[in-house]
């Protein structure tokens, strides 16, 4: 299987930072990736997919970028709502599907 | 509005079943494939299975291949997961999600809309 890195795993930061989250695969997987956010006790949400196509109705704060082995997920402004944990996903193989280990965006 | 509701968790012993279902509403159920995601207390999401629009395409990741039955009642618009054999590694939170592609191959293979999630605790 694909194996999905993230990091860092814990991140601290401030309302108002620019905060960004990189994903590594241990293959290339073009561009189909995917980030999710996980607010504690709550189903996670998808922000983006195709490595850089935004959701219907996810702030233009957040975006993505790259290709093949090395993907970010950047916000642009940190917002309080934004603490959260992020999962990145592969679906280069549908059938063998696998996500990062989480980034954890904590207050700083 | 696209509503996903799993039911079914609880605590079960090791080696035992239990089946786990998802009422879907709001999309038509029969146009997109379907997946289980789990989560395990205080980790991170671990894709479980897929099943095809159609229900004639199933796969699963390789920890419960043999174990775990994805299968779908398309007229009740009800997925299940039927797992056996159950191991104390098997206790999570389990998510069911919908897969954005309608009815074109098997699936997208990620999620756009996810339900609450069913916790499923496997104990002695």
């Amino acid at each position: 299987d694909i194996q999905m890195t993230q990091s860092p795993s814990t991140l601290s930061a401030s309302v108002g930072d620019r905060v960004t989250i990189t994903c590594r695969a241990s293959q290339s997987i073009r561009n189909w990736l995917a980030w999710y956010q996980q607010k504690p006790g709550k189903a996670p949400k998808l922000l983006i997919q195709k490595a850089s196509t935004l959701e219907s109705g996810v702030p233009s704060r957040f975006s993505g970028s790259g290709s093949g082995t090395e993907f970010t997920l950047t916000i642009s402004s940190l917002q309080p709502d934004d603490f959260a944990t992020y999962y990145c996903q592969q679906y280069n193989d549908y059938s063998r599907l696998t996500f990062g280990g989480g980034t954890k965006v904590e207050i700083k | 509005q696209v509503q996903l509701v799993e039911s079914g968790g609880g605590v079960v012993q090791p080696g035992r079943s239990l089946r786990l279902s998802c009422g879907a509403s709001g999309f038509t159920f029969s146009d997109y494939a379907m997946h289980w995601v789990r989560q395990a207390p205080g980790k991170g999401l671990e894709w479980v299975a897929v099943i095809s629009h159609d229900g004639s395409r199933k796969y699963y990741t390789d920890s419960v291949k043999g174990r775990f039955t994805i299968s779908r009642d398309n007229s009740k618009n009800t997925l299940f997961l039927q797992m056996n054999s159950l191991r104390t590694d098997d206790t999570a939170v389990y998510f069911c999600a919908k897969d954005p592609r309608i009815a074109v191959a098997v699936a997208a293979g990620f999620f756009d809309y996810w339900g609450q999630g069913t916790l499923v605790t496997v104990s002695s």
